[in-house]
């Protein structure tokens, strides 16, 4: 199958740390994606796994779990602009599949 | 980083009309180019997958005599909604792959069609 799963929605408050976690169908698997999106505009690359483990970038870490189907986004030092959807999908078989995305309130 | 461009960013038609959005990218060339569609306050949907000089694959409930994809250039791709509805008001948004990696997507800003 093509699921993918994540939160609908979490808020957090400014300065904080969130992990938004996401699980996935393993079958095909060939890398997975976090994009961040905000209302109007198109996703922006945040981060691309495909092998285990944390892959840290500034605030941004995402880590994967291939046995597992299971993948999380961490935010450090949260700042209101962080306050966005955050996509998380999987390159099935050079195939994008997307997820439902997790709307993020970022509260002061 | 590698560029993909959109036009229009938004466009406003009548109903029953048709409407065209390139997808262009900029710096580098893309056998590959993907079409996705996106409803208010939900994911991306893939449409179809535009194949320089051959013909798209259309997702499942597509209609791809609605959805015109053409991808006749390896910097080129378009997608033209004939007929044009209401229903067909949404954010249609291009990426495009440089063919080094799959990994190396890159999305064009998006297209607001409204259909009145």
């Amino acid at each position: 199958g093509q699921n993918i799963d994540q939160p609908t929605e979490m808020t957090a408050t400014e300065g904080a740390i969130v992990q938004i976690n996401c699980t996935y169908q393993t079958s095909g698997f060939n890398g997975l994606f976090w994009y961040q999106q905000h209302a109007g505009e198109a996703p922006t690359f945040l981060s691309y796994n495909v092998l285990d483990g944390l892959e840290e970038k500034g605030r941004f870490s995402s880590f994967l779990s291939r046995s597992k189907g299971y993948s999380y986004l961490l935010l450090k030092e949260l700042q209101m602009k962080d306050s966005a959807s955050y996509l998380c999908l999987y390159n099935q078989g050079g195939k994008l599949i997307f997820g439902q995305g997790t709307e993020l309130s970022v509260k002061p | 980083g590698a560029v993909v461009s959109q036009h229009p960013s938004w466009v406003i038609c009548k109903s029953g009309t048709s409407v065209k959005i390139e997808c262009r990218s900029l710096d580098f060339q893309a056998t590959t180019m993907f079409w996705y569609r996106q409803f208010p306050k939900q994911s991306l949907m893939l449409m179809a997958t535009s194949n320089e000089g051959s013909k798209a694959t259309y997702e499942q409930g597509v209609e791809k005599d609605k959805f015109l994809i053409n991808h006749a250039s390896l910097t080129l791709s378009t997608l033209t909604v004939t007929s044009a509805h209401p229903e067909d008001s949404s954010f249609y948004i291009c990426s495009a792959g440089s063919g080094r990696s799959t990994y190396e997507q890159y999305f064009g800003p998006g297209t607001r069609l409204t259909v009145t």
